[in-house]
């Protein structure tokens, strides 16, 4: 089993252009997140999604839209990159039980 | 909505002593409380956790403990190794509305030779 999978590892945007963030699961998890890390500020949750055909946001959710395309994906897009939104993103899935296994993360630069 | 404090932001020990990391948390409703180790450059991964019917839990040299009363848990690990120098944090999260978990800001763990 991959686990969960995130794709690009490594991304630099330009101020106001656009990107969406794919993460996909295949441990048949039915809830998923969308974290940023920064430094001395742990991991902050952007949005959530506890099962297919929902989402919510969570504690910084201004600047990004996401997507639970089917239950192994879930997507993040940034519509007008901003340097704030530099960061380290990670994408999670947990069971019932709220173990999360999480992803690679994307390190994103925005200049 | 949960908020979650951690203390100390950096931790240095000598190889073979004992580390402890505090965490409190505000929301009384909060009952799973997990542990993660981040290596540089690597993903948050799970080292241990604990769930609120319960005060402590052993794993070989990592034991957590929670005092629900005072709202806190901490972590403890026993006979350090320079393999445990990494970011440490903790997390809470209350049943349902998503198992969102709430993060600390992270303690950075150095074991010195």
């Amino acid at each position: 089993n991959a686990g969960v999978t995130q794709t690009p590892k490594f991304q630099v945007l330009k101020t106001g252009q656009s990107m969406t963030l794919q993460c996909a699961q295949d441990m048949n998890h039915n809830s998923m997140y969308w974290y940023r890390q920064d430094p001395g500020m742990g991991l902050r949750l952007i949005y959530y999604s506890a099962s297919e055909g929902t989402t919510d946001k969570g504690e910084v959710p201004n600047g990004y839209n996401v997507s639970r395309l089917n239950k192994r994906e879930f997507s993040l897009r940034l519509e007008s990159a901003a340097p704030s939104q530099t960061s380290v993103y990670f994408c999670a899935s947990s069971e019932e039980d709220r173990t999360y296994t999480f992803g690679s993360g994307t390190r994103l630069t925005v200049v | 909505g949960e908020n979650v404090e951690q203390h100390p932001s950096t931790l240095s020990v000598q190889e073979g002593d004992s580390a402890v990391i505090k965490c409190t948390y505000s929301d009384s409703a909060s009952n799973y409380f997990p542990w993660y180790k981040q290596e540089l450059g690597k993903r948050p991964q799970l080292i241990i956790d604990i769930r609120s019917n319960v005060g402590e839990k052993k794993d070989q040299r990592i034991a957590v403990t929670l005092n629900k009363t005072a709202k806190h848990f901490s972590l403890h690990i026993t006979e350090t190794q320079p393999e445990d120098s990494a970011v440490y944090f903790c997390a809470a999260s209350i049943t349902g509305g998503g198992n969102k978990l709430t993060f600390g800001t992270g303690t950075q763990l150095k074991v010195e030779l």
